[in-house]
């Protein structure tokens, strides 16, 4: 089974629908993240959460809000999808308590693919 | 405002043909860079971190270096199965952004 797993895999929808985003870790990691990332660009990020109680915002909050539901759980939510949307998503964890204080790895999901017409 | 540029877009070697993959740097302060590789409909795939200027780590045919400005991914008789886009992040020490990553080198390794 995969540590880092989101749901759904693939999903296409219409403009102005709601839609979530769902993450879920087996991996016990404190930190989550959320990144979009379109062809010919890097990963950006969206928001992270470095504890249950922590939320922040990241490089391209606009249109999107989440919700950290445990410390395995971390969701996205699209309140009124657009076409711009259109992304593939990741969700990512890291662990504070190896590697250098900071320099922590980050572990990623497979995606979700997102169409909105 | 940091930035990260990996040259080239894309790569396309015969299997054994040698090469390196380029990332460049402009932040205020570096704490760590960062190798991912990412095949397609998957995630990134953590390969190493760099933490200081002269440091290396190798993986199988894969060697990183870290110069103060840049860093290369090294690939050594690279076989099809190392095809894949290799990612470089940096995490710097300003900004909200826990990391900053490059757009991406595109390998194809052609048999």
């Amino acid at each position: 089974d995969a540590d880092v797993t989101q749901t759904p895999r693939n999903r296409i929808t219409k403009t102005g629908k709601r839609i979530m985003l769902e993450c879920s870790q087996t991996k016990g990691h404190d930190r989550m993240y959320w990144y979009r990332q379109d062809p010919g660009l890097g990963l950006q990020l969206i928001y992270y959460s470095f504890d249950v109680k922590d939320i922040n915002k990241g490089e391209i909050s606009d249109g999107y809000s989440v919700s950290r539901q445990a410390q395995a759980k971390f969701s996205l939510s699209l309140e009124s999808a657009i076409p711009n949307q259109t992304a593939l998503y990741f969700c990512a964890t890291s662990d504070p308590r190896t590697g250098e204080v900071g320099n922590q790895p980050q572990h990623f999901g497979d995606g979700t693919r997102l169409s909105i017409l | 405002e940091d930035q990260v540029t990996q040259s080239p877009e894309a790569l396309r070697l015969q299997e054994g043909e040698s090469s390196s993959l380029n990332c460049s740097y402009t932040v205020s302060g570096l704490r760590g860079l960062f190798w991912y590789r990412q095949d397609p409909g998957k995630g990134p795939e953590f390969l190493f971190t760099l933490y200081s200027a002269g440091e290396e780590k190798e993986k199988e045919r894969l060697k990183a270096t870290l110069t103060k400005k840049e860093s290369f991914l090294h690939i050594t008789a690279p076989k099809p199965e190392d095809s894949a886009t290799y990612l470089c992040a940096v995490r710097t020490n300003s900004g909200n952004t826990p990391l900053v990553f490059g757009k991406g080198t595109r390998l194809s390794v052609i048999a």
